[in-house]
């Protein structure tokens, strides 16, 4: 069984650039989960892809959006950089459905730096 | 009022020791509850997840959930230096899609 993977491992951008990050989904999971954790702060939630659809989505702007694909992975766009986006970008997969299989397991994280 | 709150911490316990973490949460139609631990630099990894009221228990690892008192704990017995971490608290609700994190508990264990 292969674990959840991320690409790539850090990554430096300029204000106003844009960045894609990718993720690989754990063997025989169909939900990707994105979070974005800045330091000194639990992981705060991006949006949830299911069968190729955002399937909900936190408090983040418009342009943060993602794919997922047939194959489960997913990717996180970003553009228009701000500052701000400076963090660790997590990706969690899990086996959506019933409750009691609803458990993420996190990558090992994109960190991201905005200059 | 956050909708999952944590003591920041740190909170520091001698080896060997139960170390006590705590959890609460403001949506009361919660259904999932998780700890994570998190080490500096790394994401987080599971710990334990549970979803009915009472204890389960994961070799040093217990956890408590009760849902009248929207309180979710995580006991550590015989703490060892290796469990110094960040232990974070998660909560999902009805509908699945949505996972809320604490800030997280800093936690050293003294050798």
């Amino acid at each position: 069984e292969t674990g959840v993977t991320q690409s790539p491992t850090h990554l430096i951008k300029t204000r106003g650039q844009q960045v894609t990050l990718r993720c690989s989904s754990q063997s025989g999971h169909n939900t990707v989960s994105w979070y974005q954790q800045a330091l000194g702060q639990g992981p705060q939630f991006i949006f949830q892809y299911y069968r190729e659809e955002e399937n909900g989505r936190g408090n983040f702007p418009p342009r943060f959006s993602g794919l997922q694909f047939p194959n489960y992975s997913s990717e996180l766009n970003v553009n228009a950089l701000e500052l701000d986006d400076s963090a660790l970008y997590l990706c969690a997969s899990s086996l959506f459905g019933e409750v009691n299989t609803d458990t993420q397991y996190f990558g090992p994280g994109t960190r991201l730096t905005v200059l | 009022q956050k909708e999952v709150e944590q003591n920041s911490g740190p909170l520091s316990v001698p080896e060997g020791a139960i170390a006590s973490l705590n959890c609460t949460y403001s949506d009361r139609v919660s259904q999932s509850f998780f700890w994570y631990r998190q080490y500096s630099g790394k994401s987080p990894e599971l710990i334990m997840s549970i979803y009915s009221n009472g204890d389960k228990e994961d070799g040093r690892f217990t956890a408590q959930l009760n849902k009248a008192s929207q309180y979710v704990s995580l006991l550590i017995r015989d703490s060892q230096p290796s469990d110094s971490a960040t232990y974070l608290c998660a909560v999902k609700g009805p509908g699945g899609f949505k996972t809320i994190f604490g800030a997280g508990t800093r936690l050293f264990v003294k050798a």
